[in-house]
């Protein structure tokens, strides 16, 4: 089973540029989370969707969007990225809110 | 739950109990609290979630209190495996699954 599954795994970006970042689960999980995560820092939620069709902002939204057009996409884009977007991004979903999370293995971008 | 509050870090030796507490003075009657850790280069993993009492599993226990403001992940003999970030979950308020992360804890076990 694959799980959750991002892509790319890496990505240098010229900063101005826009970036859709990819993730995909075959679970069939009702939520999907995106995180960031800064150097030696906690995880920070951008966005969530309960479910198909509706998202959510979570604590840092500014600078990213997301849609969930069905169940198993939940891609993440940033429109015109700048320095501080650099981190590594994870993708998340889990049945519902009470709930075991999976993780994906991670996006690390940076924007130069 | 909201936001939550655990020490930043800890150290240890192989063989002994770890013990992390976690304080959510805001939580919701019907939040679950939930541990995860995370390895570097990871995403993070599920360890053991709990609603009162004791919850024990093959990894660690939780214990909640009856209030449930704060809880306490217990882990039995560590190893240097067990080297890693341990993060109790909040919610932010309003949102059925605004998950967000606490700070974490960076636990480092020594030989």
């Amino acid at each position: 089973t694959a799980g959750i599954t991002q892509a790319p795994t890496s990505q240098i970006l010229a900063a101005g540029r826009s970036m859709t970042l990819r993730c995909t689960q075959d679970m069939r999980h009702n939520a999907m989370y995106w995180y960031r995560q800064d150097l030696g820092l906690g995880l920070r939620l951008i966005h969530y969707s309960n479910t198909a069709g509706t998202t959510g902002k979570g604590e840092v939204p500014d600078g990213y969007s997301v849609s969930r057009a069905n169940t198993d996409d939940f891609p993440l884009t940033l429109a015109s990225a700048v320095p501080s977007q650099t981190s590594v991004y994870f993708c998340a979903s889990s049945v519902g809110s009470n709930t075991e999370a999976f993780f994906g293995q991670g996006t690390r971008l940076t924007v130069v | 739950l909201a936001k939550t509050t655990q020490p930043i870090s800890m150290d240890s030796y192989e063989g002994q109990e770890v013990n992390i507490t976690c304080s959510h003075n805001n939580i919701a009657t019907n939040d679950y609290i939930t541990w995860y850790q995370q390895f570097p280069s990871q995403g993070p993993r599920f360890i053991i979630q709990g609603y009162k009492t004791k919850v024990t599993n093959e990894v660690a226990s939780l214990f909640i209190p009856a209030d449930r403001k704060s809880s306490t992940l217990s882990l039995p003999r560590v190893s240097l495996s067990d080297t890693a970030v341990y993060y109790c979950l909040g919610r932010l308020t309003g949102g059925y699954n605004k998950l967000i992360f606490g700070a974490g804890t960076r636990l480092a076990v020594h030989p």
